[in-house]
């Protein structure tokens, strides 16, 4: 398995600040993951980021909202631009586990409200 | 596209009751498939995974087997415990790149 941390575990904004949001592996990974969870909502994938690449984004989701840095091969960061209330969302980043199988690990999450 | 299909919630079941949370996908070829749980305020736990068809994913006394001519991977246990109150996820991943489809989530809650 990988053990994955975030930070920070949950915060309140205001409208029109941003947010950077750290992600932690315990491993070296090629790729990491970006999901959002809005409120009793399912996930969603917003980016996958590769170390060395610029992010490759979803359908719906674009790098002026959601910047993304991966500096190196254990730690990645997506930024919140200019919140809205509509960003209130759990944010989770994840990675592969070191087994063939293809499954992956996640985060604690980012609880973000934005007011 | 692939796509997963979860039976809604929320599941309410009393403890020691038999569940069965359905899960149906679409995809081409072989999928890895999974359950994720997600306890109340907590990030998402892998609980089991099936990689071809006919396995048998099992965890925690939960269970879910890999139909291909169902195209489903439903996930069950004998017995629950008010401590197995959660949000349930099935989700696949299909080929290079580890990408997860999720299914929408099902609550359930098991009461005393």
């Amino acid at each position: 398995s990988a053990v994955i941390s975030q930070k920070p575990s949950r915060d309140i904004c205001q409208r029109g600040t941003s947010l950077t949001i750290q992600c932690q592996v315990d491993s070296q990974v090629t790729m990491m993951f970006w999901y959002r969870q809005q409120p009793g909502q399912s996930l969603t994938l917003i980016a996958t980021a590769n170390q060395g690449s610029e992010a490759t984004y979803e359908s719906g989701f674009v790098i002026d909202k959601f910047p993304i840095s991966r500096p190196n091969l254990t730690f990645s960061t997506l930024t919140v631009s200019n919140m809205s209330p509509e960003d209130s969302s759990i944010y989770l980043c994840s990675a592969p586990g070191r087994g063939p199988y293809n499954e992956q690990f996640f985060g604690p999450g980012t609880r973000l409200t934005v007011l | 596209g692939n796509s997963v299909t979860q039976m809604e919630g929320p599941v309410t079941l009393s403890e020691e009751a038999f569940l069965t949370i359905n899960c149906t996908y679409t995809a081409t070829g072989y999928p890895s498939l999974f359950w994720y749980v997600q306890y109340p305020g907590e990030g998402l736990q892998l609980l089991l995974k099936a990689t071809k068809a006919d396995d048998k994913g099992s965890n925690k006394g939960f269970e879910a087997t890999y139909r291909k001519e169902t195209t489903s991977f439903h996930l069950e246990k004998g017995s629950v415990q008010v401590s197995d109150s959660a949000v349930y996820f099935c989700a696949l991943t299909r080929g290079g790149g580890n990408k997860l489809t999720f299914g929408t989530g099902t609550q359930l809650k098991v009461e005393l």
